[in-house]
């Protein structure tokens, strides 16, 4: 089974600036990696598949980067409306599907 | 527009049984693969199990399998999680996402979008 790491747990940005979510895997998973944003209260959304591929409807200021073991999320200036928990998930290696333990992203 | 929608949660005693369903809508659903992903409460996301779009192949976490059981019936366009044995740490909301794949690429090889807005499940005496 694959774990996946995701450092920060808190990050504490303030709006405007930018953002930066880590998420490392315990073996490589090439680019089967998606980020998904999750606010309190709702279901999950898909910001980025395929390590870098943004989602239909996603700002350009969500992007994604990595590859193999090492990925990145930038949110590059950030809106007041980005402050959520932020999930990496791997689909590479099956069953199961893995996720990161989340890092919340919260107003500074 | 692509809908996920969840229904059968609710409170369940120890070693009962539940079953959810997720109703589709806006999308073919026969050509998606379909998963169950849950969430216990103040926690992360944890996979459950996934089918594949003919429902022929399905695949469970270890902390579900011999306990859960996924379907679904393309003529209605829904899927289901039958939840049997349930445990206090099976409590939490159930989501069902809809799995991509990118063409020619494993079936399973899935990232999950949408999701529903989840069924709650609780497992207490």
């Amino acid at each position: 089974e694959i774990e996946m790491t995701q450092s920060p747990a808190t990050l504490s940005v303030s709006p405007g600036e930018r953002a930066t979510l880590s998420c490392r895997a315990s073996q490589s998973v090439g680019s089967n990696l998606a980020w998904y944003q999750q606010k309190p209260g709702q279901a999950p959304r898909l910001l980025i598949h395929g390590a870098s591929a943004r989602a239909t409807g996603i700002p350009a200021r969500f992007s994604g980067s990595g590859s193999g073991t090492e990925f990145t999320l930038t949110i590059s200036s950030l809106q007041s409306e980005d402050f959520a928990v932020y999930y990496c998930h791997q689909y590479s290696d099956w069953p199961p599907y893995t996720f990161g333990q989340g890092t919340k992203l919260e107003i500074k | 527009e692509v809908q996920l929608l969840e229904s059968g949660g609710g409170l369940v005693q120890p070693g009962g049984s539940l079953r959810l369903s997720c109703a589709a809508s806006g999308f073919s659903f026969r050509t998606y693969a379909m998963n169950w992903v849950r969430q216990a409460p103040g926690k992360g996301l944890e996979w459950v199990s996934v089918i594949s779009g003919s429902g022929g192949s399905s695949f469970y976490a270890d902390s579900v399998k011999g306990r859960f059981a996924i379907s679904r019936d393309n003529s209605k366009s829904t899927l289901s999680l039958q939840m049997n044995s349930l445990r206090a740490e099976d409590t939490g909301i159930y989501y069902c996402a809809k799995g991509i794949a990118v063409a020619g690429t494993l079936w399973a090889s899935n990232w999950f979008d949408p999701w529903g807005q989840g069924t709650l499940v609780t497992v207490s005496s």
